[in-house]
Parts: C-alpha cells; structure tokens; sequence
C-alpha cells in the first residue's frame, strides 16, 4: 500500500499566524483528500485537491482560510491561515489505495496526521 | 445528504472475548463502498474492512467481520477472538460516486460516523 509522509507531526502556533502541513505520497495518485479531526470528533472533509486544477471544498471550508497547492502527483500541501484557537484539531491527508486482500482490493491510506495546537 | 452514526460512544470488553460495533447510515444511493477504520492512540487511521453495496456476502478478514444489511442500512463490525492491540477508536465511513455496482468514477471522500472508543482489557 501507499506510503504518506505527513509533516509537521505536532505544532504549537500562535493566533493570527498560518501553518502550511505538507503530504508527500511515495506513489502517483490522481486525488489527494485533506480532513479535519477536532478533539474528540470524527473526520471531516476540508477539500479534494487534484493536480493542476483548483482544490474543490466542502461546505464550511473556504480557500482563503485553507488555501491547498498540489504541484505534482506526489506531493499537496494545506496551509491553515490566521489561526484561532478553533482551529486546533488533527489534519490528515490521505489518498485512495490498492489493498491486496481476500475481500477488497481498494481502499484509503492516511497520513500519520499534523495535531496542530493554537495558542 | 449522506449520514453515518455510530450510537456507542464506549464499549469495553475483556480479552479474547467477541464484540460487534454498530454502524447505521442513511442514503439515497444504491451503490456505494463501506468501510471500518480503527485509530489507535498513535493516531494513524487503519483500515480495517470494506464491503461493497452490490455484494450480498458479508467481507471477513481475519478476526474482523461484517453484517451488512442493505435493506436495513446497517454495517456492524465483529471482532473475534479480541486482543489488546484492538483497543482504538473505530470509525465507519461510507462512499459514494458509483454509476455502476463495481464502477468507481475516481477516488471520492468518505463521511464518517462519530466513532466508537473500544477498550479490550487484559
């Protein structure tokens, strides 16, 4: 299966500031999705990023807050802007995945997550 | 709009013992994919399962098996033979974007239910 390098794994920011978590796929993959995990919550969908177009968002999630890059077709990176403390949550990216089981054969594969924590 | 809910916040259970999780969702949709993600403390979402709408047979693997009742909506997860390395968050999420049973239009997002916390003991 794929392997996701997430990066940072952990930070610590203060208000106003923006973090920018990169997600590197060892892998080509035409879609990489970018979710939000806050304390205690389920995973939501921020946006669908594919290569050489604009970043598709879901409802509650505007391009000037998270602004996504997706240069090639290993690498994304979400940016978190003029953070809150409301923003602190775990992001994830994750990308669609070939599992070589009995029953399946597809799946999703996750990065090991960014815990932002803002201040 | 598609919803998945998982009704048990906690569940505990003692080592080697079975326990099934719960998952009900709601669509309009007649293909779809299911699936179980477990995530441990380490944070890292794992795959667990995955069933396909269209497919009558229940998917197992290994000590990890499904009920899917169409009809009903409901994917509840079984864990046989429980170890402690099963202790995790489990999520079930469900995908759509399926002109067809088996025909994918790409990789789509999933929706998540709220998570069961499962805590097997020693």
């Amino acid at each position: 299966s794929a392997v996701i390098s997430q990066k940072p794994s952990r930070d610590i920011c203060q208000r106003g500031t923006s973090l920018t978590i990169q997600c590197q796929v060892d892998s080509q993959v035409t879609m990489m999705f970018w979710y939000r995990q806050q304390p205690g919550q389920s995973l939501t969908l921020i946006a669908t990023a594919n290569q050489g177009s604009e970043a598709t968002y879901e409802s509650g999630f505007v391009i000037d807050k998270f602004p996504i890059s997706r240069p090639n077709l290993t690498f994304s990176t979400l940016t978190v802007s003029n953070m809150s403390p409301e923003d602190s949550s775990i992001y994830l990216c994750s990308v669609e995945d070939v599992f070589f089981w009995e029953s399946s054969n597809y799946g999703y594969t996750f990065g090991s997550g960014t815990r932002l924590t803002v201040v | 709009a598609q919803t998945v809910t998982q009704s048990q916040p906690e569940m505990s259970v003692q080592e080697a013992e079975t326990v099934t999780l719960s998952c009900t969702y709601d669509t309009s949709e007649n293909n779809y994919y299911l699936f179980w993600y477990k995530q441990p403390p380490s944070r890292q979402m794992i795959l667990v399962i995955r069933q396909e709408a269209y497919k009558q047979q229940n998917a197992t693997e290994n000590r990890f098996s499904v009920n899917f009742q169409k009809a009903a909506k409901s994917f509840s997860l079984k864990i046989s033979d429980s170890q402690l390395g099963d202790t995790a968050m489990y999520f079930c999420a469900f995908e759509t974007g399926f002109s067809e049973p088996s025909i994918r239009q790409g990789a789509q997002k999933l929706v998540f239910g709220q998570g069961t916390r499962l805590t097997i003991n020693p």
